[in-house]
């Protein structure tokens, strides 16, 4: 166990549907950072949070969000889905805005968009 | 913009040999930090080792080293002894050490390399 949760682990929706996925991050870890896993495009950065603001962001698509809670957890909305969303979508945290030590990985939401 | 390339998708080793899985990157920035990630079946993501760009010295974590070299911009691992549990996606990854960027934080990934070892 990594110390960083997400839920849920599998998710099977249609498409045009909205969906939420939810990450817990390490206790004592600040930063949340979410990334995308498919096939084609590899891993991918989306967005992170810092403290519950946004700190960077990656190639989020618009139809895509996310935001982070004052108890640190952050939970990234996907709308509108796509055939192409379907992929596993990871969320990492660290203590600080970055890490020079590698950031610890949850292990993953597998979307499914049917 | 910062990219990672790993030219193999795949490698195989038998197992209690050595393997070298390759990883060159492309950037502007001297002061950074590279890192190379395994991904078994279970999915999760773990770090095996870390290097940082201003320091000459080759990262080691026990059977795993890397050889980083700096001005061709590659960053390769190496597995000795190899075991069956070092089956899976390998990926290396790059993070900008300039603080205060607007990708400060953001790790970028190669494609990876599957990784198959033989009995």
């Amino acid at each position: 166990d990594s110390g960083v949760t997400q839920t849920p682990k599998h998710l099977i929706t249609a498409t045009g549907q909205r969906v939420t996925l939810r990450c817990s991050p390490r206790s004592g870890d600040l930063s949340v950072y979410w990334y995308q896993q498919s096939l084609d495009q590899g891993l991918q950065f989306l967005i992170q949070y810092y403290n519950g603001e946004e700190r960077a962001k990656g190639n989020i698509l618009e139809r895509f969000s996310a935001q982070q809670f004052p108890d640190l957890h952050s939970e990234l909305n996907l709308s509108s889905l796509e055939l192409g969303d379907s992929a596993l979508y990871f969320c990492a945290s660290s203590r600080g805005e970055s890490s020079n030590y590698g950031y610890t990985f949850g292990s993953g939401t597998r979307l499914t968009v049917v | 913009a910062q990219t990672v390339t790993q030219s193999q998708p795949e490698m195989s080793v038998q197992e209690a040999e050595t393997v070298t899985l390759s990883c060159t990157y492309d950037t502007s920035e001297s002061d950074y930090y590279l890192f190379w990630y395994k991904q078994p079946p279970s999915r999760q993501m773990i770090l095996v080792i870390r290097q940082e760009a201003y320091k000459q010295q080759n990262a080691t974590e026990n059977r795993f080293s890397v050889n980083f070299q700096k001005a061709a911009k590659s960053f390769s691992l190496k597995i000795s002894d190899s075991q069956l549990g070092d089956a899976a996606m390998y990926f290396c990854a790059y993070r900008s050490a300039k603080a205060g960027g607007t990708s400060y934080g953001k790790l970028t990934f190669g494609q990876g390399t599957i990784l198959t070892v033989h009995p």
